[in-house]
């Protein structure tokens, strides 16, 4: 089965400055990679996501790398803010199964 | 209002009780999941459904019993508790296979076994 193994387990970062969390996946028939953001207390919540046919996706502030041939993809988060403080998930689904195989999580603190 | 479900919230009982956790979907999606998440953050699948009357064992071996027999309902089952069921339970569902994949979570059941 799938393995993701995600870094760091916690980011700690200044107000302002970039925040970069990587994650590694061990099957090669991954195709779909989505990254969740649960703040303190409440439900996971898709943030961003990215298909194997893609290398990059923005919005905003947030944007998903995907190294197809390293097996491995990030999210980067510019001009951090307080309220980006949360444990973030990436996750990794393979072929047509529907099950999704999530990385330890990062617990991301913003500092004002 | 579209949304998924999850009762009770928070649930203190005492060991070898047996509870249920409910979990209900109204937005008419077939697959079904349940998470277990610990203290240290981490969500471990215990359970799937990706239709009625389908239920599957996940990643993470778990005591626990689960049921689909409404498209909308995937209630979980623990026989007789024990302080190591202590955790948190993410009900989650998504829709069928021309969606974008996202996974819909609740709002989660924590559940304390003294």
């Amino acid at each position: 089965g799938e393995n993701v193994e995600q870094h760091p387990s916690t980011l700690s970062v200044q107000e302002g400055d970039s925040a970069v969390i990587k994650c590694t996946y061990s099957d090669s028939a991954s195709n779909y990679f989505p990254w969740y953001k649960q703040e303190l207390g409440k439900r996971p919540q898709l943030i961003i996501d990215i298909r194997s046919n893609v290398g990059e996706k923005k919005d905003q502030r947030i944007a998903v790398t995907l190294n197809k041939t390293a097996k491995h993809f990030s999210l980067h988060i510019t001009e951090t803010q307080p309220e980006d403080s949360a444990v973030y998930f990436c996750a990794a689904r393979e072929g047509s199964n529907y099950k999704l195989t999530f990385g330890k999580g990062t617990l991301l603190t913003v500092n004002p | 209002e579209a949304d998924i479900y999850q009762t009770p919230r928070y649930l203190v009982i005492g060991t070898g009780k047996k509870i249920t956790l409910e979990c209900s979907q109204t937005m008419g999606h077939d697959k079904m999941y349940w998470y277990q998440q610990d203290p240290g953050m981490e969500l471990h699948l215990i359970h799937y459904s990706y239709g009625v009357n389908s239920t599957e064992k996940g990643d993470l071996s778990s005591e626990s019993t689960v049921s689909r027999i409404r498209t909308e309902h995937f209630p979980l089952t623990l026989e007789s508790a024990r302080p190591s069921h202590t955790s948190q339970y993410l009900c989650a569902s998504t829709p069928g296979p021309s969606n974008t994949g996202e996974l819909f979570f609740g709002e989660g059941s924590r559940l304390t076994v003294l």
